[in-house]
Parts: structure tokens; sequence; C-alpha cells
């Protein structure tokens, strides 16, 4: 039962390097998502995907990249990464009937 | 963007004390979920409501969706040292983006033994 896996789940970089945090989910789930979480913030919709091939932009899309190649993966690319993107990052999968989302355990970035 | 509000942004109680949590919105949910997250951890489900009116209860924890569907509380009766963690409440505004659910900023919940 290992629902959603994300790695890695710690990762420090310098401004400007690139990175893809990987998300993958074994609950046949069609609807998968990304979300930054930070301190008084909540959680914030970064892209989401609604099945293979399919993406779209969350609330704060900007310098980060998705693609869905298949129903199991949604990985999260940072392009070229920035200190504002300093952040705990969620990949989270829905279950259709019900619209519960379940959570990877996070991963901390740090961006120098 | 639908913004949720939540209150109070820190809760720091003694075991045995009840409490109440809120999550207020200007804007119509089709649905509101409410999740716990412990330290290290994602958010994980706790209940889900979609009636206006509707009252849920979860054994010490009671959850109520207002009557035009804008708002929702949660209550705890005796907390535990157990119910310490960050809850988020998290509004759909349904059709195709069920899933495009909006977050509230969340409510971290001491509880002192």
């Amino acid at each position: 039962n290992a629902g959603v896996t994300q790695t890695p789940k710690f990762q420090v970089l310098k401004t400007g390097q690139s990175m893809t945090l990987q998300c993958a989910q074994d609950m046949n789930h069609e609807y998968m998502s990304w979300y930054r979480q930070d301190p008084g913030m909540g959680l914030r919709l970064i892209h989401y995907s609604v099945g293979a091939g399919i993406t779209d932009q969350g609330e704060v899309p900007n310098g980060y990249n998705v693609s869905r190649s298949t129903t199991e993966d949604f990985p999260l690319r940072l392009l070229s990464a920035a200190p504002s993107q300093t952040s705990v990052y969620f990949c989270a999968s829905r279950r259709a009937r019900t619209g519960e989302l379940f959570f990877g355990e996070g991963s901390r970035l740090t961006v120098l | 963007t639908q913004l949720l509000e939540q209150s109070p942004q820190f809760l720091s109680i003694q075991e045995g004390e009840n409490l109440t949590v809120y999550c207020n919105s200007s804007s119509v949910f089709s649905s509101l979920q409410w999740y716990r997250q412990e330290p290290g951890e994602g958010p994980v489900l706790l209940v889900t409501v979609v009636t206006g009116g509707e009252v849920k209860k979860l054994k010490r924890l009671t959850f109520q969706f207002g009557d035009a569907r804008k708002d929702s509380s949660l209550h705890i009766t005796a907390a535990q040292p157990g119910d310490t963690g960050l809850y988020l409440c998290a509004g759909s505004p349904g059709g195709t983006s069920y899933g495009k659910l909006t977050f509230g900023q969340g409510t971290i919940l001491t509880v002192h033994p």
C-alpha cells in the first residue's frame, strides 16, 4: 500500500539550478496535483492533471513545469530555481468518487 | 480564486478543554473538506461535507457545513494531546473543478497534557 510516493524528501539547490521532484501513485487515480506549503499560507496549487497527457495551471504555476505521460507519474520540474521557491512541496492524487486527496510525505526544498 | 479564511491561526489549550476552528468564505462551495496534518507528513482527510447545514461526527470531532455553504466549523470535545496538529479546511467550487481545492491557511493546534 504505497499510495503516493515523492522523492527526494530533502533537496538543497543553488539559485539558477534545475531539478525534478518525482511523484508516483499506485491507486490508478486520474487526477494528480502539486501543492506548495509555506508558513501561514496553507496549501497552494501549482499544477494539476486530470489524466495522462493533460495538465493545467493552478494558482502559482510560474517557475514550474509538469508533464503527465502515464497515469502513475507526475513529475514537477523547476527550470531555474529561485530563493522564493524554498518551500515544502506535496504531490496528491484524488479518488474520483469521493474527491478525497491522498498526499505524499512532502519534499522540502531549500534554494540558496 | 475563492478564498477560505481559517481562525484562529494558532490554538494552545490544555487536555480536556473544548475548542472550535472556523473556516469562512464569501464564496459558495459545493463541498468542504477538513484535513489534519502532522509534522513531516502530508495532510490526511478527516471528513467531507456536501450539504448545507450538514453535521458530521467523528468520535470527539464535530464538523458543520453552513446553511449557505460558505462556511464550516470543526469542534473538538475534550481535546487530547493526540489531537495536536495542523488542521486545514479545503473547499471545492464544484462541477469539473472538484479536485481543484482551495485551502485555508490552517490552524495549528497544540494540546498540552
